[in-house]
């Protein structure tokens, strides 16, 4: 398997523009997670799903945040309108529910100007 | 709500040496443990998972202890070596399955 898949790598965007993430989990697995990494925070989990549903979004700093998961195999961040402030590097992470083990992707860095 | 911290925050040591990485966590209502290794500009590499039922879970020069009372773990890294140099994080996982990282043990392994 080719791991979780995230695109783009990098992105970087002026404040206001809306800037949309993406995530391939790991085939078969049904647990996907999206955290944030900065130097401030360190690591948070945003959202997760189990079974393309939303669980827990309490991590999501606030509306301009919004996160799908349509089917299985893909899910989008999205933040509309970016600001500064979101600038981080965006994980996602998916396992099995019996396996426990999260798995992560490369991450996305995101430098809003 | 779950707050985790690392002891020491960086390290160097020389290469050979055994080293201990400290990790203690406030909810000891846990599922289970897992120690992440990140890389400068990388991803997020699980290097251990100890259940919330296991004591201690090894893997090559790596070996990870739990003490899930006293909310305690420790990574246990033998004979380092310079490619062991990275950031080390510990996260328990919440019934839910959602990870609570630390802030990590910045581990710089000098030749």
């Amino acid at each position: 398997d080719a791991g979780v898949i995230q695109s783009p790598r990098h992105e970087v965007t002026e404040m206001g523009q809306e800037v949309t993430l993406r995530c391939k989990p790991i085939s078969g697995h049904d647990y996907l997670f999206w955290y944030r990494q900065t130097m401030m925070r360190g690591l948070e989990l945003l959202i997760y799903f189990n079974n393309n549903v939303p669980i827990d979004d309490s991590g999501m700093p606030e509306d301009r945040f919004s996160a799908k998961m349509p089917n299985a195999s893909f899910s989008t961040l999205k933040i509309q309108p970016s600001e500064p402030r979101d600038s981080a590097v965006y994980f996602c992470a998916s396992t099995l529910g019996t396996e426990e083990t999260q798995y992560f992707g490369p991450g996305t860095r995101l430098l809003v100007l | 709500k779950q707050e985790v911290t690392q002891i020491p925050a960086a390290l160097s040591v020389p290469e050979g040496e055994n080293l201990v990485l400290n990790c203690s966590f406030t909810d000891s209502a846990i599922y289970n443990l897992q120690w992440f290794r990140q890389d400068p500009g990388k991803g997020l590499t699980s290097l251990l998972l100890i259940q919330s039922s296991q004591r201690e879970q090894t893997s090559g020069r790596l070996n990870a202890s739990l003490d899930k009372s006293s909310g305690r773990s420790t990574l246990y890294i033998a004979a380092s070596q310079p490619g062991d140099s990275a950031t080390y994080l510990c996260a328990p996982t919440g019934s839910a399955r959602q990870l609570t990282f630390g802030s990590g043990t910045q581990l710089t392994v000098l030749p």
